[in-house]
């Protein structure tokens, strides 16, 4: 069975410094998708970044990129410029395919200091 | 495009109690989704949709549970006789499947708390 190991149960980083979640899953699987999502306190979940597993390029949304390491599978998150809104859980999260249940690691409360 | 609503939001009940929940997803995805997130936890997988077709089911999802999607439109997550242990958010989200970009649209979620 596939699942997704978050080890770091919270982190805090200063503003504007850099921040890097780590994640590792397990699958047989040779194509498959990863993700992160974000959920603000008391608010809805929302996509950070996503990874197609046959794509060897990792993903990069504007300030948020990921190191994906297919062999080591692990798939770790790097916040930038970290900012205020940042703030959340963060759950790294593994799909075999575009329509398939989709399962969360357990989450990274990330705290940013101002 | 409302995005995937779901009701109530909030329902206290006690225990012994049934309890409905219903989702609305964007109206354009034929697959939706039901999680369970208890406090400090990651969504645990309860079952998903086609369509109207149910494909699958957790096995963390006792005979007590049943989810509905009549007509592939909305759906409802219903709990019969509630236990203590069901107190937890109960998450809905939707996608397209293979035509989309495999990213799933959540709802703001249902908070149960069984008294």
């Amino acid at each position: 069975a596939q699942t997704v190991t978050q080890s770091q149960p919270e982190m805090s980083v200063q503003e504007a410094e850099t921040v890097t979640l780590s994640c590792t899953y397990d699958t047989s699987e040779s194509d498959y998708y990863l993700f992160w999502y974000k959920q603000p306190p008391s608010r809805q979940m929302i996509l950070v970044i996503r990874q197609e597993a046959y794509k060897q390029q990792n993903a990069t949304e504007n300030r948020f990129s990921v190191n994906f390491q297919k062999a080591a599978k692990s798939f770790s998150l790097k916040i930038s410029d970290s900012q205020l809104g940042d703030a959340a859980m963060y759950f790294c999260a593994y799909s075999k395919n575009r329509d398939d249940k989709i399962i969360f690691g357990k989450g990274t409360r990330l705290h940013i200091l101002p | 495009d409302t995005g995937v609503s779901q009701n109530p939001r909030h329902k206290i009940t006690k225990r012994g109690q049934n309890v409905t929940f219903r989702c609305d997803p964007i109206s354009e995805h034929n697959r939706l989704y039901w999680y369970r997130q208890t406090l400090g936890q990651g969504p645990e997988f309860l079952t998903y949709f086609q369509n109207e077709a149910q494909l699958e089911k957790s096995r963390l999802l006792s005979d007590r549970f049943s989810a509905e999607r009549p007509k592939g439109s909305f759906s409802t997550l219903e709990i019969q006789r509630t236990e203590q242990g069901d107190s937890a958010m109960y998450l809905c989200a939707s996608r397209w499947g293979r035509e989309g970009t495999g990213e799933l649209f959540f709802g703001e979620g249902s908070r149960l708390t069984v008294l």
